[in-house]
């Protein structure tokens, strides 16, 4: 069965940077786009980007200032995402998920559990 | 951005009774050549990720309980539960992906009266 199964949880100062994995397994890992999504406490639900399966390329959302990075290892079937300069509003959980129809215009059929992340001094 | 608003906020049924929940986009999804509503719906519960009810505004994702059906197209949308089971306590999403980046509505906090 498809699965996405994402590291642990994090506690980082401000100024600091994370990286997040998510390793997919039961499908191809070619054949589906992987978005990133984040939800702060009591919030709703932010889309942050996606990288193509190839990482030949990729869309961040504009919101984030340059501070993401997204990459992928083929071999692991495994997508990273990568926040820097972290400050407090930058904890949340973050959701990795796989997208259905579209590259970019998709809805999201599967979900990893989520990584919480916590930024505080 | 399309922006995406639900209402009510919360919502409070007693277990039997239907639950209706509305969500509107800023301007249209509909796409005129394929005639499709790009709207999904989503329930998370507490501690748990989002999941995946309704897509094409109306398509039952497989495994979602007959009880659970969306409507409308356009700009406005509806997600209705027929009879709500106290497993249907939730939050629920609306999301559109007709363009670039793709949003979410606010969430509705779906309680047991």
């Amino acid at each position: 069965q498809v699965q996405l199964v994402q590291s642990g949880p994090e506690v980082k100062k401000p100024g600091a940077s994370i990286k997040i994995s998510c390793k997919t397994s039961g499908y191809t890992f070619t054949t589906h786009y992987v978005h990133w999504v984040r939800q702060a406490p009591g919030q709703g639900l932010e889309w942050m980007g996606t990288i193509t399966p190839s990482g030949d390329a990729t869309n961040y959302a504009q919101w984030l200032w340059g501070r993401v990075s997204i990459t992928r290892d083929t071999s692991t079937s495994t997508v990273h995402m990568e926040l820097s300069s972290l400050r407090s509003e930058d904890t949340a959980v973050y959701y990795c998920a796989r997208a259905v129809f579209s590259p970019t215009n998709a809805f999201f059929d599967h979900w990893g559990q989520g990584t919480l992340v916590i930024v505080s001094s | 951005d399309i922006v995406m608003t639900q209402s009510p906020d919360s919502l409070a049924v007693s277990l039997g009774e239907r639950a209706t929940i509305n969500c509107q986009s800023s301007q249209t999804i509909l796409n005129g050549f394929n005639n499709k509503n790009y709207l999904a719906w989503y329930q998370q519960k507490p501690g748990q990720p989002p999941k995946l009810l309704i897509y094409w505004a109306s398509t039952r994702e497989s495994g979602v309980p007959d009880r659970f059906s969306g409507s409308g197209s356009g700009t406005d949308f509806t997600l209705t539960i027929s009879s709500l089971q106290a497993e249907d306590l939730a939050v629920y999403y609306c999301q559109q992906y007709y363009d670039f980046p793709v949003t979410f509505g606010q969430g509705t906090r779906l309680e047991i009266q």
